[in-house]
């Protein structure tokens, strides 16, 4: 079946490092987006790519890099310059404007 | 400029009322889309509905229905007899027709449907 796959489900960081979230799809989609969700709130965007090797920053891209070497593929990093991490990272995907958004399962960033 | 507001931050009703989510948007494009999502406690934001801007008809998929009216600029969201599965957040998006393929999110409504 064709989705989007996040991983890890969970993920602990250490003050001052670098982490990098996975995510891949399989639905052939151009576009594919990292949104950042505190508790409570609502959906923040990070980056977003509509083509392979072009990506854009969003709302909140301060303290993150992305990457789109290939259509299937959006990793996200979280840098140590990042100064409140600790949050739940969705990625999408989408094939226009016209389909609405396919999101992965989502990934638990915690600061220990 | 582009906006989705869900004035409603959370909604708590007693199982089997009827609940309907606001969503109110703004845009200058013509054609345009509209979605809901639901967000259950696992996290995962599951499509729910997609209406274009030409497309004023109500849906009802089982205890589901959607109001869009143009004239006002709503697109809302009706669930009848409300199930405790029901609890979740639901958010509100709009695509442009002329814009990037970034969507515009509301903020997103908490419902507690209560046994």
């Amino acid at each position: 079946d064709g989705g989007i796959t996040q991983s890890p489900k969970y993920l602990f960081r250490k003050e001052g490092q670098n982490v990098t979230l996975s995510c891949e799809q399989n639905l052939n989609h151009d576009a594919m987006y990292w949104y950042r969700q505190d508790p409570g709130q609502g959906l923040r965007l990070i980056y977003y790519s509509q083509i392979v090797n072009d990506f854009q920053k969003g709302d909140i891209a301060e303290g993150y890099s992305v990457s789109r070497e290939k259509k299937e593929s959006f990793p996200l990093t979280v840098t140590s310059a990042q100064k409140n991490p600790t949050a739940f990272y969705l990625c999408a995907s989408s094939d226009g404007v016209r389909y609405g958004y396919t999101f992965g399962s989502g990934t638990r960033l915690t600061v220990v | 400029a582009q906006k989705v507001t869900q004035a409603q931050t959370e909604i708590s009703v007693v199982e089997k009322e009827d609940v309907t989510l606001d969503c109110v948007y703004e845009t200058r494009d013509t054609t345009y889309y509209l979605f809901w999502y639901k967000q259950p406690p696992s996290g995962e934001l599951v499509f729910l509905i997609r209406r274009n801007s030409f497309d004023e008809q109500n849906e009802i998929s089982g205890r589901y229905s959607w109001n869009f009216q143009k004239s006002t600029s709503s697109f809302n969201f009706t669930i009848t007899a409300s199930q405790v599965v029901d609890s979740a957040v639901y958010f509100c998006a709009l695509s442009e027709l002329s814009g990037t393929y970034k969507y515009i999110f509301g903020t997103g409504t908490r419902l507690k449907v209560l046994a």
